[in-house]
């Protein structure tokens, strides 16, 4: 199994550019989501979806669209890119979080994006 | 999520055990307590989880207190590839979903 992939590892826009970062997970996962990294920080939410055709905003959702069209892909799309969304992406999927059973969520390595 | 505080950083000797506490006085009862750590800004990576009882596996162990406002991660041999972020995480099935809401973490150094 290759886990979570995300693809590309590196990025450079310029500002006011669009784009797709991609997210794979083959492990039959239901829930799926985005979060981006800025530097000395944790992890911040960004959309999440608990399963194909469902999405939902996490804590900083605005400048991001998300789809879910099938299990197995999340990609994230940039409409319009500025400079504060320079960050680190990850993706992640688990089964869906609940109350009753351990839902490990697993990583992939991370989109490194730089908007000029 | 139940609101969890850490230490920003820890410093502990290699081979030594690392003890890494982690306060979350407001958890509510379904409220799992997952630790999660990241190493170098590489994808963060699932340790251990528990709801109540103590908890061990081969990465390492989680002692809860039996009124469940704070816990405590034991890595019991720390290497120096334990040097990592290490987040201590309470997600709440209600409002969030579920999802995992990440704090600024602890910063273990393991030093030679």
């Amino acid at each position: 199994n290759a886990g979570v992939t995300q693809t590309p590892k590196f990025q450079v826009l310029k500002t006011g550019q669009s784009m797709t970062l991609q997210c794979a997970q083959d492990m039959n996962h239901e829930y799926m989501s985005w979060y981006r990294q800025d530097p000395g920080m944790g992890l911040r939410l960004i959309h999440y979806s608990v399963g194909a055709g469902i999405t939902d905003q996490g804590e900083v959702p605005n400048g991001y669209n998300v789809s879910r069209s099938t299990t197995e892909d999340f990609p994230l799309r940039l409409l319009s890119a500025a400079p504060s969304q320079t960050s680190v992406y990850f993706c992640a999927s688990s089964t869906r979080p609940n109350s009753i059973k351990n839902t490990e969520a697993f990583f992939g390595q991370g989109t490194r994006l730089t908007v000029v | 999520d139940a609101k969890t505080t850490q230490p920003p950083s820890m410093d502990c000797a290699e081979g030594r055990a690392a003890n890494l506490p982690c306060n979350h006085s407001t958890i509510s009862g379904n409220e799992y307590v997952y630790w999660y750590r990241q190493i170098h800004s590489q994808g963060p990576q699932y340790i251990i989880h528990g709801l109540k009882n103590n908890e061990t596996n081969e990465m390492a162990s989680l002692i809860i207190t039996e009124d469940r406002k704070s816990s405590t991660l034991i890595l019991p041999h720390a290497t120096l590839r334990d040097t990592a972020v290490y987040y201590c995480i309470a997600p709440n099935y209600g409002g969030s979903q579920g999802n995992l809401i990440f704090g600024k973490g602890t910063k273990l150094s393991v030093k030679p």
